[in-house]
């Protein structure tokens, strides 16, 4: 099964700093890679996908994430963190079954920006 | 403007009743999915459908039901069955099939609290 993992529950950052939330993959044959956000009580939005093609894919609201096949990741990053930034992020891979395709998510990272 | 509507927002529910969460989109969308959100798992797939007429489970079907009668609805139905039914539920919507499919649109959700 297709597996995503993130390392970390929570990462603070300042505002201005750059930002990187992690995300490792585990797939058999070639991953397709998905960033969404969440804050607080609502839905999750898309913020950016790897299907192929470069290995540095740019999203919504300045985030960017850089895919590294011989790490097995797909970090999140942000040059620039703002306080606004500071959400729930799931890392995800799609998943075959039977004629369908599905999401599997990660466990999600907290991102807190402050002043 | 076209989206998910979830409700209702917040329902509580007395053991051994069954209760149903509404989902409705109006995007035009093939495939719809439910999730289930608790702190610290991140979301787990509980059903998912890819046309009118045909649903699958997900990883954690068990204790619940859907329907896809209509294209634009997918009612999940929480039953006496699920022993730890508090939780926050999720519904998403994509179009299908192809790459599209797994840029998902989520609705605002629904918190349901078991009493």
């Amino acid at each position: 099964a297709q597996s995503v993992a993130q390392p970390e529950d929570q990462v603070n950052v300042a505002e201005g700093n750059p930002l990187t939330v992690k995300c490792t993959y585990s797939v058999s044959g070639n991953p397709y890679l998905f960033w969404y956000v969440q804050y607080p009580n609502r839905g999750l939005q898309f913020l950016l996908k790897y299907i192929t093609g470069d290995n540095l894919v740019k999203g919504s609201y300045g985030f960017e994430a850089e895919f590294n096949k011989s790490q097995t990741s797909f970090h999140l990053k942000k040059p620039s963190a703002l306080v606004s930034d500071s959400a729930l992020y799931f890392c995800a891979v799609r998943e075959i079954a039977g004629t369908a395709s599905k999401l599997t998510f990660g466990t999600g990272t907290r991102l807190q920006v402050t002043l | 403007d076209g989206g998910i509507t979830q409700s209702p927002k917040y329902l509580f529910r007395k053991e051994g009743q069954n209760v149903t969460l509404s989902c409705e989109q109006n995007l035009n969308h093939d495939a719809m999915y439910w999730y289930r959100q608790d702190p610290g798992q991140g979301l787990r797939l509980i059903y998912y459908s890819q046309i009118v007429n045909d649903f699958q489970k997900g990883d954690i079907a068990e204790g619940y039901s859907v329907s896809r009668e209509k294209k634009e609805s997918f009612p999940l139905t929480v039953t006496s069955a699920q022993k730890n039914p508090t939780a926050f539920y999720l519904c998403a919507s994509s179009k299908g099939p192809g790459i599209g499919a797994n840029v998902l649109t989520f609705g605002a959700g629904s918190r349901l609290t078991v009493l």
